[in-house]
């Protein structure tokens, strides 16, 4: 069974320029999360879809977006990039959202770099 | 606001040693807390707590989780260098249907030959 997929696993990018990144989680999972990893800050939650729907944002600018697609694949975008959003952006799956407690799967990662 | 602190931020450790790694929290609506181990990669996970004074074991790792004094541990024995890397501590809360986990910044372990 294969894991969570992100692509691409690395990429560089301007400032001012958008990026789009893409997940495709575990087959089955509907539920996909996205975190930002930095040295300073950890690892921060930014969003998380389930069946389409956004079930929960984090702290961040709205200039951080995402959608989910209807076979569960998931997509974040950044707008108006800023050196501060270097960092890797990681993905993870769910098959379930809410209830007792659910185990989580994490993707290697998107490492952008913004220069 | 939601906390989860990890002890000690790093340590350096011998082939053979047992380590001990901490994970406390202050939360709301506690729901269940999660370690994950990362190398130069993708956290993997290790195990999930929900309930307190049960212990999870996996080879030569185990944990245990007190809701009572909201902390869990993250025991390593007889380490290898191959445990070499960052161990995070996770935790989720209710409040909605979602799997948000708020982490710690992780305890980097580096285990020497």
């Amino acid at each position: 069974k294969a894991g969570v997929t992100q692509t691409p696993r690395y990429l560089i990018k301007t400032r001012g320029q958008q990026v789009t990144l893409s997940c495709s989680p575990i087959s089955g999972h509907r539920s996909v999360s996205w975190y930002q990893q930095t040295p300073g800050q950890g690892l921060q939650f930014l969003f998380e879809y389930f069946s389409e729907t956004q079930r929960n944002k984090g702290n961040f600018p709205g200039r951080f977006s995402g959608r989910q697609f209807s076979n569960s694949r998931s997509e974040m975008n950044v707008s108006t990039l800023e050196l501060g959003d270097s960092a890797l952006y990681l993905c993870a799956s769910s098959s379930r959202t809410g209830g007792n407690g659910n185990t989580i799967y994490f993707g290697e990662g998107s490492w952008l770099t913004v220069v | 606001e939601d906390k989860v602190v990890q002890s000690p931020l790093s340590l350096v450790v011998h082939e053979g040693d047992t380590v001990t790694l901490n994970c406390s929290y202050e939360v709301t609506n506690f729901r269940s807390l999660l370690w994950y181990k990362q190398e130069k990669k993708a956290p993997t996970f290790l195990f999930m707590l929900t309930s307190s004074g049960i212990e999870k074991k996996s080879g030569r790792l185990s944990s245990i989780l007190d809701k009572k004094e909201l902390f869990s541990i993250l025991n390593i024995t007889a380490t290898q260098t191959g445990d070499s890397a960052i161990y995070l501590c996770a935790v989720s809360t209710y409040g909605g249907a979602t799997n948000k986990l708020i982490f710690g910044t992780g305890t980097l372990l580096a285990v020497q030959p």
